[in-house]
């Protein structure tokens, strides 16, 4: 069954350095979102994305964040300058989508810890 | 906001016992309210999902009802197995859009 991946599966980063987490999605899917829990708390979402832009974004997703389709089968989340209170687990999810067919389910990676220190 | 309340935090069954765990929603646009199981270690599973158009939803040991009326749902597990622990959350959205999601729910199911 196909699934979405993530890499890796966690990352230690120092406070200020650069921090690109990488996901592959199913492979037909055209919809992609990023979304991150800091532990203890719920799953929050950060961006949502199709056709090449932002489809939305969170107000958590400033101007330290970007998201990238470099090519058919990656969509990346990079944190310019990492902070302390950016270590939680990064989850992206893709949906379906397509023939003007918006979608409903959305399918998740097993998540990148992320640690700040 | 929007926001999600998911209740109970940590539910504990007998092996064979059914569980039933809750969730309310504030925004009256969500029309998409799915249920995710994640297991130590891995990436949370899309266990059923149900459409505001639909009352209710069931899936063998698993169904979903959903009151807009009232604004909440419930997933609720029948003939319950130790294959069932595992934290569960509920999400509202739109169709397409951002999930909202619950605190999460612990289900531990005792043999």
């Amino acid at each position: 069954e196909p699934e979405v991946t993530q890499t890796p599966s966690h990352q230690v980063t120092q406070m200020g350095q650069e921090v690109i987490l990488r996901c592959v999605p199913i492979s037909n899917h055209l919809y992609f979102y990023w979304y991150r829990q800091i532990l203890g708390q719920k799953v929050e979402f950060l961006v949502s994305f199709y056709n090449n832009e932002i489809s939305e974004k969170s107000e958590i997703f400033d101007d330290q964040f970007s998201v990238e389709r470099p090519d058919g089968s990656n969509f990346t989340l990079k944190i310019r300058s990492t902070k302390l209170e950016d270590s939680a687990m990064y989850f992206c999810a893709s949906s379906v989508g397509g023939r003007g067919l918006v979608p409903y389910e959305q399918y998740f990676g097993p998540g990148t810890r992320l640690t700040v220190t | 906001g929007e926001n999600v309340e998911q209740h109970p935090s940590t539910l504990s069954v007998q092996e064979g016992d059914s569980a039933v765990i809750k969730c309310t929603y504030s925004d009256s646009a969500s029309n998409y309210f799915p249920w995710y199981k994640q297991e130590l270690g891995k990436g949370s599973q899309l266990i059923i999902d149900i459409r505001s158009n639909v009352g209710e939803k069931k899936d063998q040991r698993i169904a979903v009802t959903l009151n807009k009326t009232a604004k909440h749902f419930s997933l609720h597990i029948t003939e319950t197995q130790p294959e069932d622990s595992a934290v569960y959350f509920c999400a509202a959205g739109e169709r397409g859009g951002k999930l909202i999601f619950g605190q999460g729910t612990t289900l531990q199911v005792k043999p």
